[in-house]
């Protein structure tokens, strides 16, 4: 059965730090794995990644794939109130037209 | 440009009714997908269309729930005889599909509140 398993499942930093949220994925016929950020109602698209060790990167974001571990990280650097959300990472599974598999999703909130 | 539009964004219904959720993709989206998320959960599929028809619906949980697309755009979601079980956030994602993997865009969800 697919798995993505998401740590720590809430983080509480002050505004200016870095943090780093990590993703873990069991996912038959693996295609892609895929960030969003939640706040309030819509997900909102972060990154998308597909091959290993290429780093994909939006302003303080960044987020990178290594497929023989089966992992990803998410890095946010000096980080702001307005960072606090629900970070969801999820594994596409090419056969079923890569349909999405979540992880129970990391809470952040940045303090001033 | 528009994204994905779902209403209502919220329902409220008695448990043994029968509710209707739809959903708007984005224009040229020919990928559509239904996932449901409770509190504290991340979203959790329920059912993959491929223009009109489902190409995948293995992820509803029984046969209360149901989904068409007639047209190849907007999609309802029916659910009859609600339970309590039920009550969540009902989201709608789109996507291009050929060639793909493509990053799915998420509409913002209908709260189900079935009492």
């Amino acid at each position: 059965e697919d798995k993505v398993v998401q740590s720590p499942l809430s983080l509480v930093v002050h505004e200016g730090d870095t943090v780093t949220l990590n993703c873990s994925y069991e996912v038959t016929n693996f295609r892609s794995l895929l960030w969003y950020k939640q706040e309030k109602k819509a997900p909102t698209f972060l990154f998308m990644l597909t091959s290993s060790g290429i780093e994909k990167k939006s302003g303080r974001l960044s987020s990178i794939l290594d497929k023989k571990e089966l992992f990803s990280i998410l890095n946010i650097t000096a980080t702001q109130t307005g960072d606090s959300a629900v970070y969801l990472c999820a594994g596409s599974n090419s056969n079923s037209g890569y349909a999405l598999n979540f992880g129970k999703g990391t809470s952040l909130l940045v303090t001033p | 440009g528009a994204g994905v539009s779902q209403t209502p964004s919220n329902k409220v219904t008695e448990k043994g009714k029968y509710v209707e959720l739809r959903c708007d993709p984005i224009s040229g989206h020919t990928a559509l997908y239904w996932y449901r998320q409770s509190l504290g959960q991340g979203p959790e599929f329920l059912i993959y269309f491929q223009g009109t028809g489902a190409a995948d619906d293995s992820g509803l949980p029984n046969d209360r729930f149901f989904a068409v697309r007639p047209e190849g755009s907007v999609s309802t979601l029916k659910i009859q005889r609600t339970e309590r079980g039920d009550s969540a956030v009902y989201l709608c994602a789109s996507s291009l599909t050929t060639g793909g993997p493509y990053e799915q865009y998420f509409g913002p969800g209908t709260r189900l509140t079935v009492t």
